[in-house]
């Protein structure tokens, strides 16, 4: 299968700071994903980028396929952006990146 | 992702009962996959099913686990005499189509403890 890192594995943030997470994967893929899991364990779906950038709001996504790495970018963080980021891959499934762990502070 | 319902939300068993959790996919999906997410740690596959058929089953543990996805209703993830090892969050995910470049969107998860 599939290796996915994702760097850092945990990260505590001032309120309104920026920060990007990172995920590498080992094997050429057509599909990516970011997910958020909130504290209350729910997965929210970020962005659906196989490859290039996407921006929601604050949040924002690019995938060099070729180089085989995503990034997430968060602006302005809030303290509602605590939780656990996850990129997942997918080949025959999904595979899951160990996540990094984001607290955001008042 | 609000369109994939699990239920029931919590679950509490006691060891050696049964505990059967369910998932209904998105209007639209065949394709249902299941992953299990132990405390602390990050989500691993279990199963990937279509409607009547176990496409991939190579995540699922040999024995107490087993998986369905009828033609009608919900899949369904069985495990049966449960241990306190089996306490997790079990979250299942749908797409549309078997594709790699389709969206999956997973539900809100089940949470599983064994007493």
């Amino acid at each position: 299968g599939i290796q996915v890192e994702q760097s850092p594995p945990d990260l505590i943030l001032q309120e309104g700071a920026n920060s990007t997470l990172r995920c590498n994967f080992s094997d050429s893929v057509n599909n990516l994903q970011w997910f958020h899991q909130n504290p209350w364990g729910q997965l929210i779906n970020l962005f659906y980028i196989p490859s290039g950038t996407k921006q929601n709001g604050r949040l924002s996504a690019t995938t060099v396929a070729t180089e085989r790495y995503s990034l997430l970018y968060i602006s302005s963080s809030q303290t509602t952006d605590s939780g656990v980021y996850f990129c997942a891959v997918f080949l025959d499934q999904f595979y899951f990146g160990t996540g990094t762990s984001l607290t955001v502070i008042p | 992702n609000a369109g994939v319902m699990q239920n029931p939300r919590h679950l509490v068993r006691r060891r050696g009962q049964e505990a059967r959790l369910r998932c209904s996919p998105m209007k639209g999906h065949s394709h249902v996959y299941w992953y299990r997410q132990l405390p602390e740690e990050g989500l691993k596959f279990m199963v990937y099913l279509q409607k009547e058929n176990i496409i991939d089953e190579s995540g699922m543990p040999k024995e107490r686990f087993s998986a369905e996805f009828p033609k009608e209703g919900p899949s369904i993830l069985r495990i049966q005499q449960v241990v306190r090892g089996d306490s997790a969050a079990y979250f299942c995910a749908s797409s549309p189509r078997l594709s790699a470049d389709t969206e999956a969107f997973f539900g809100q998860g089940t949470r599983l403890t064994v007493v």
